[in-house]
């Protein structure tokens, strides 16, 4: 079945350390995003990459950071200078070659620093 | 930049209509969805609009006037499992898709 797959679902971390959440998908799409969630919020946009090799900020992209080495990967990291990383992280793709920009998202990461 | 506003709470009754809104601003623009997402888990598309007009899917129809920079979702005869939010997300240029903080939909019997 293609989709996309986030893991690990809970992860809990100590305040300092970086943790990196990892995201693939299978669905051949090339744009894939990262999402923040706070409790009661909309998704604010991290980072987003159209190709492999690119990536771009999104709105709140201080103390995170991307890469897209694979089409099919799009891993973030949390480094220890993000203030409030507590939240749950959405990953989602893009369809390529349409005019469609619908997201299929990930079943998102809930991330807990102590 | 983008701007987009929706209420934040709203509650229906178990078999009614209710209309959720939606007002954007945008640099640019490609592009309406709706989402539904309920707690804990990740929004599931409901619907994309990129011309003026109503579009109906079943129970859910969602309306766009880009003159306006106004949209709404539509929800005929309310269901229990309906209560989730409702998520508003215009996309922009370079693939770029803002989503609005979201609707609280509580339906009640």
């Amino acid at each position: 079945d293609g989709g996309i797959t986030q893991s690990p679902k809970y992860l809990f971390r100590k305040e300092g350390q970086n943790v990196t959440l990892s995201c693939e998908q299978n669905l051949n799409h090339d744009a894939m995003y990262w999402y923040r969630q706070d409790p009661g919020q909309g998704l604010r946009l991290i980072y987003y990459s159209q190709i492999v090799n690119d990536f771009q900020k999104g709105d709140i992209a201080e103390g995170y950071s991307v890469s897209r080495e694979k089409k099919e990967s799009f891993p973030l990291t949390v480094t220890s200078a993000q203030k409030n990383p507590t939240a749950f992280y959405l990953c989602a793709s893009t369809p390529t070659g349409t005019s469609s920009y619908e997201q299929y998202f990930g079943p998102g990461t809930r991330l807990t620093v102590t | 930049g983008q701007n987009i506003d929706q209420p934040t709470e709203m509650t229906a009754t178990e078999g009614a209509i209710v209309q959720i809104n939606c007002t954007y601003q945008t640099s640019g623009f490609n592009g309406l969805f709706w989402y539904q997402q309920h707690a804990g888990e990740a929004p599931t598309f409901l619907s994309y609009n990129v011309l003026d007009g109503l579009e109906e899917k079943g129970r859910f129809s969602s309306f766009l006037s880009r003159s306006k920079g106004y949209s709404y979702l539509l929800l005929k005869e309310l269901q229990m499992k309906d209560s989730a939010s409702y998520l508003c997300a215009v996309a922009g240029g370079y693939q770029k898709v803002t989503f609005g903080t979201g609707t609280k939909l509580q339906v009640i019997p």
